[in-house]
């Protein structure tokens, strides 16, 4: 069975400060796909970042970057130097293949406060 | 390029009520899933579309139902509405050959 794990229910940080957002995932495939999405609070998800298993490089986009870790099974989200705008609910989500479900994690509410 | 466009924003129905959902997918995704969101539960897979074959179906009951046309539209339809029905419902699409899915901004329904 197909399950992601974001321990992590509410985060309050400063702005400026740096933040990590945990995810745990469990699949037996070999093959699948993790997802970041961001909901503020206008209610659509916007998606952020897709990784495949098969890729373990990290990735770096301005002030976002994501650490994948197959061994520990976990693909966490780092936000740097964060500002109020980042405040938001954001999900870790995954598929097991390409054309299996997006299941998703409960998320985590962050608020950067001025 | 649009995005996803779901349609009403929001609705107000009444408890035994059925109630109609629409969504319009980014042009060229021929894949649309459904999903509800509700605080206690979170996001939940209700279905998705394919080519106009339903290919994955959540745990949802039967008053739960969907289809998709030839343009790849789709609509979801809640029967004998219940009170436990308020949500945000989200539709999403994925183009051909991506994994990822792009959402739209969702239609909350209360039912009271």
């Amino acid at each position: 069975a197909q399950k992601v794990t974001q321990a992590q229910t509410e985060i309050s940080v400063v702005e400026k400060e740096d933040v990590t957002l945990d995810c745990v995932y469990e699949t037996r495939d070999t093959t699948y796909y993790l997802f970041w999405y961001k909901q503020p609070p206008s209610g659509e998800l916007v998606f952020l970042i897709r990784r495949n298993s098969f890729d373990e490089q990290n990735e770096i986009s301005g002030r976002y970057s994501w650490n994948f870790q197959k061994s520990t099974s976990s693909f966490n989200f780092t936000i740097t130097a964060s500002q109020v705008v980042d405040s938001a609910v954001y999900f870790c989500a995954l598929r097991a293949n390409r054309d299996d479900k997006i299941i998703f994690g409960k998320g985590t509410r962050l608020h950067i406060l001025p | 390029k649009a995005g996803v466009t779901q349609t009403p924003r929001y609705l107000i129905k009444t408890r035994g009520q059925q109630v109609t959902l629409s969504c319009s997918p980014i042009s060229g995704h021929r894949s649309v899933s459904w999903y509800q969101q509700t605080p206690g539960q979170g996001l939940q897979f209700l279905f998705e579309y394919f080519s106009e074959t339903q290919r994955n179906k959540g745990n949802f009951p039967g008053r739960f139902s969907g289809r998709q046309f030839s343009n790849s539209r789709s609509e979801m339809n809640v029967s004998t509405l219940e009170l436990g029905d308020s949500a945000l419902y989200l539709c999403a699409s994925s183009p051909p050959g991506n994994t990822e899915a792009f959402f739209g901004q969702g239609t909350r329904l209360t039912v009271v």
